[in-house]
């Protein structure tokens, strides 16, 4: 598995953007950059993936290096909701995700 | 609503006994994933099937065990439980073909066991 390296924990205010990056440097040519987010109490929750360029869904861009050794998930207008612990994830499909610690965001109102 | 149901949402029991938690899939999806998460050992996974067939099998212990019907739901069973099994325990789904697929998680199972 693919070692990721993520900031334990960020703030940010509500309403401003958010850039959450993540280090994958032993990523192989084959996976894709997943991101995924968990709210308390909830399961964790699908919100980007690519593979060599940029993605953008009604969530959230994803960033990713020309290398491809590092990402960055961007949310372009963070609410209270956004409030979460985001893992990205080197994921190839049909097989275990391998969740990290993550990093867990704060926002302030 | 990811589409994904497990049953029940929570569950209390004592040590030694045995519970089988149940997990409905997104119609479509194919594959099955188990993952455990508990306070010291973050999200880990346990057991994957596919079309009915184990496919993966992660951190598991052997007092566990798991089966995918032919519906596609699948069955997670706990016995003789110790206080260490007290979890969360997630199901997640995939289509179950290619790279490009997420997997989409149920709001999980908290097991207490007193």
């Amino acid at each position: 598995d693919a070692k990721t390296t993520q900031p334990n924990s960020m703030e940010s205010n509500e309403e401003e953007p958010v850039h959450l990056p993540c280090n994958h440097s032993t990523i192989s040519g084959t996976d894709y950059i997943h991101w995924y987010r968990q709210l308390p109490s909830q399961g964790p929750e699908y919100v980007i993936h690519g593979l060599t360029s940029n993605v953008n869904n009604r969530m959230a861009s994803l960033a990713i290096a020309e290398d491809r050794k590092s990402s960055t998930l961007i949310l372009h207008r963070a609410t209270l909701r956004d409030a979460a612990v985001y893992y990205c994830i080197p994921y190839f499909g049909n097989e275990k995700l391998t969740f990290g610690t993550g990093t867990r965001l704060t926002i302030i109102p | 609503d990811s589409g994904v149901t497990q049953t029940p949402k929570h569950l209390i029991t004592a040590t030694g006994q045995r519970v089988t938690l149940r997990c409905s899939p997104r119609s479509g999806d194919l594959s099955v994933y188990w993952y455990q998460q508990s306070l010291d050992q973050g999200l880990q996974f346990l057991i994957q099937y596919y079309n009915g067939e184990e496919r993966a099998k992660g951190n598991i212990l052997e007092r566990f065990s798991a089966q995918q019907f032919p519906d596609l739901h699948s069955e997670l069973n706990l016995s003789s439980l110790e206080l260490g099994d007290s979890a969360l325990y997630f199901c997640a789904s995939s289509v179950g073909q290619g790279g490009n697929q997420p997997q989409h998680f149920g709001d999980g199972t908290r097991l207490s066991i007193l």
